[in-house]
């Protein structure tokens, strides 16, 4: 099994500032890698895939880049609605698995 | 709409079977992966299995030989039959489509306890 290892844990970022969140694979899971973000009573919503695409109708102060084994979420300027849990996710090999979760929160 | 609904969850006690249903709208689940995740309280996000469009599944070591993915076209609907339950089953099982999960139910609880 791949094991996810996001970090750092807890992000706390001031509104309108940058945040950096990371996750690293096992091993190379090539750029089949995507990010979710989930609010409090919420399903998780895909943000970006295939490493670095975002998903329709998610904003360009998202951007993601890696592969193989070194992936960044990069929020270019926090905004209030910003604030929440995100994870990463491989889906190149079988069992899939996520990562334990970055939150970010307000600072 | 397209859209995902869930049923099914309650309380079960340990040892016991429940089968969860994820109703789809809007699109063919046979058309599709189609996975469930699960999120136990407080916890992060676990997958438990997928079903492809082409019929083949696959499981998380944690639930192989206790569940079982399918899915009914006729129904348009995705199952997800769960025996010998345990406590550290308990969560909220989420249905999503596709490769990555592009679309996602609201949900359903499951709560193993006595």
């Amino acid at each position: 099994e791949i094991v996810m290892t996001q970090s750092p844990a807890t992000l706390s970022v001031s509104p309108g500032e940058r945040a950096t969140l990371s996750c690293r694979a096992s091993q190379s899971v090539s750029s089949n890698f995507a990010w979710y973000q989930q609010k409090p009573g919420q399903a998780p919503s895909l943000l970006i895939y295939g490493a670095s695409t975002r998903a329709t109708g998610i904003p360009a102060r998202f951007s993601g880049s890696g592969s193989g084994t070194d992936f960044t979420l990069t929020i270019s300027s926090l905004q209030s609605e910003d604030f929440a849990v995100y994870y990463c996710q491989q889906y190149n090999n079988w069992p899939w698995t996520f990562g334990q979760g970055t939150k970010v929160e307000i600072k | 709409e397209v859209q995902l609904v869930e049923s099914g969850g309650g309380l079960i006690q340990p040892g016991g079977s429940l089968r969860l249903s994820c109703a789809a709208s809007g699109f063919t689940v046979s058309s599709n992966y189609m996975s469930w995740v699960r999120q136990a309280p407080g916890k992060g996000l676990e997958w438990v299995s997928v079903i492809h469009s082409g019929g083949s599944t696959h499981y998380a070591d944690s639930v192989m030989g206790r569940f079982t993915i399918s899915r009914d076209i006729s129904q348009n609907t995705l199952y997800l039959q769960m025996n010998s339950l345990r406590a550290e089953d308990t969560a909220v099982y989420f249905c999503a489509r596709e490769r990555p999960m592009l679309l996602w139910g609201q949900g359903t609880l499951v709560t193993v306890s006595s």
